[in-house]
């Protein structure tokens, strides 16, 4: 069946670095992926969607990368702020699949 | 101008009772979509429903689970006989078109004790 996963469970950053969340896919045939952010207690809020027919796309701060070759994408978020110590989740929008998430913790 | 509102916030249950789980959409949204999440996982698909219809049930345990969206009022889910393994937090969350445009809610988290 189709899945979406993470590569790390984890990722722990210094204040004002540049954060690098990655994930997978395995259906070839989607072609519309969401970011989420979600704080402890909270529900997932939405960062930044992209489409397959597109690589890149830029929001504030945050940048997605789609690879449709390695069924990859990333989520890169600029300059990271001790805001944005949450798990993140990439979904595979069109068939409503999570992946489990990698938490994002930022050092000071 | 509200989001999706999901009520109770926290429920506790008795095992063997049932548990009711109200989302309200965001005005003018008919997409509806329940979610289960364990401590430390993923959100898991449970269902996704249109006013009055179920769209896609293939995340609803088979037994003891349902979920309605009536013409008026919020999307219920419902739990029978709980257990145990039944407690987590469900969210909903609600779209203007199908499968696009994802709002969520802050979650109901159920306890069974």
């Amino acid at each position: 069946g189709e899945s979406v996963g993470l590569h790390l469970p984890t990722l722990s950053v210094q204040e004002g670095d540049n954060s690098i969340i990655n994930c997978a896919y395995s259906n070839s045939a989607s072609d519309y992926f969401i970011w989420y952010k979600q704080e402890s207690g909270k529900g997932p809020q939405f960062i930044i969607d992209i489409r397959s027919n597109m690589d890149k796309r830029q929001g504030q701060r945050v940048t997605v990368l789609l690879n449709k070759t390695v069924k990859h994408l990333s989520l890169q978020i600029a300059a990271t702020q001790p805001g944005d110590s949450a798990v993140y989740f990439c979904a595979e929008a069109q068939k409503l699949v999570f992946g489990q998430g990698t938490r994002l913790t930022i050092n000071p | 101008n509200a989001g999706v509102m999901q009520n109770p916030r926290h429920l506790v249950r008795r095992r063997g009772q049932e548990a009711r789980l109200r989302c309200s959409p965001v005005k003018g949204h008919s997409h509806v979509y329940w979610y289960r999440q364990l401590p430390e996982e993923g959100l898991k698909f449970m269902v996704y429903l249109q006013k009055e219809n179920i769209i896609d049930e293939s995340g609803m345990p088979k037994e003891r689970f349902s979920a309605e969206f009536p013409k008026e009022g919020p999307s219920i889910l419902r739990i029978q006989q709980v257990v145990r393994g039944d407690s987590a937090a469900y969210f909903c969350a609600s779209s203007p078109r199908e499968k696009e445009g994802y709002t969520f809610g802050s979650g109901t988290r159920l306890t069974v004790v």
